[in-house]
């Protein structure tokens, strides 16, 4: 079975320091990936989306960006912390198989920049 | 990609049946209509999808009329556990990552 792993669970960072997010998924091969961000009490924001090694799609201009230097790896980084970098990170896959995508999320990672 | 539109909140008492409206006027001919949960300091999990007519699974039914313009979701007999937000989304497979977006959910809050 498929499953999907992201770390860490909850991060402190100040602001200016950078960032690593990574997530990785098991039990599928060549599958669609995204990064999502959601502030308190919101709705989900697709921040970068991905089809394949190297090929990064940006939904929002920020200080963010994304990797993907494996298939089943991707990461999310940022030189500079803001502190409206806050919220809470989810990654996601989907399967590029069949004609009804569904996106499997990962745990997520709650960022406080202070 | 369709644009979606849903009540903010919803209240309910535990054992009701709850249903969830989504509006999505454009929607294309090739988008299916998911829905998703998500409790609090989670992700959102997969409720269930359909393209037409009627869509049973073991957690919700999910009842699109014949012009695709709006979908309901039905959940039976909700308890306690059912407080959560529910996302409707509108998308196609293209062949590449439908850019899947998310609006804003509906609150449904369940109480004895």
């Amino acid at each position: 079975s498929q499953t999907i792993h992201q770390w860490p669970a909850t991060l402190v960072q100040p602001v200016g320091s950078p960032l690593s997010l990574e997530c990785t998924v098991e039990g599928t091969s060549n599958p669609n990936l995204y990064w999502y961000r959601q502030a308190a009490g919101r709705g989900l924001q697709l921040l970068f989306y991905s089809v394949g090694i190297g090929q990064i799609s940006s939904e929002v201009p920020q200080n963010l960006s994304a990797s993907r230097p494996q298939d089943r790896q991707f990461i999310l980084s940022s030189k500079k912390l803001l502190l409206s970098d806050s919220g809470f990170y989810l990654c996601a896959w989907s399967s590029q198989e069949g004609l009804n995508e569904k996106l499997f999320f990962g745990s997520g990672t709650q960022l406080s920049v202070l | 990609l369709a644009k979606t539109t849903q009540p903010i909140s919803m209240d309910s008492y535990e054992g009701q049946e709850v249903n969830i409206t989504c509006s999505h006027n454009n929607i294309a001919t090739n988008d299916y209509i998911t829905w998703y949960q998500q409790f609090p300091s989670q992700g959102p999990r997969f409720i269930i999808q359909g393209y037409k007519t009627k869509v049973t699974n073991e957690v919700a039914s999910l009842f699109i009329p014949a012009d695709r313009k709006s979908s309901t979701l039905s959940l039976p007999r909700v308890s306690l556990s059912d407080t959560a937000v529910y996302y409707c989304l509108v998308g196609a497979d293209t062949g590449t990552a439908s850019k899947l977006t998310f609006g804003t959910g509906t609150r449904l809050q369940v109480t004895l």
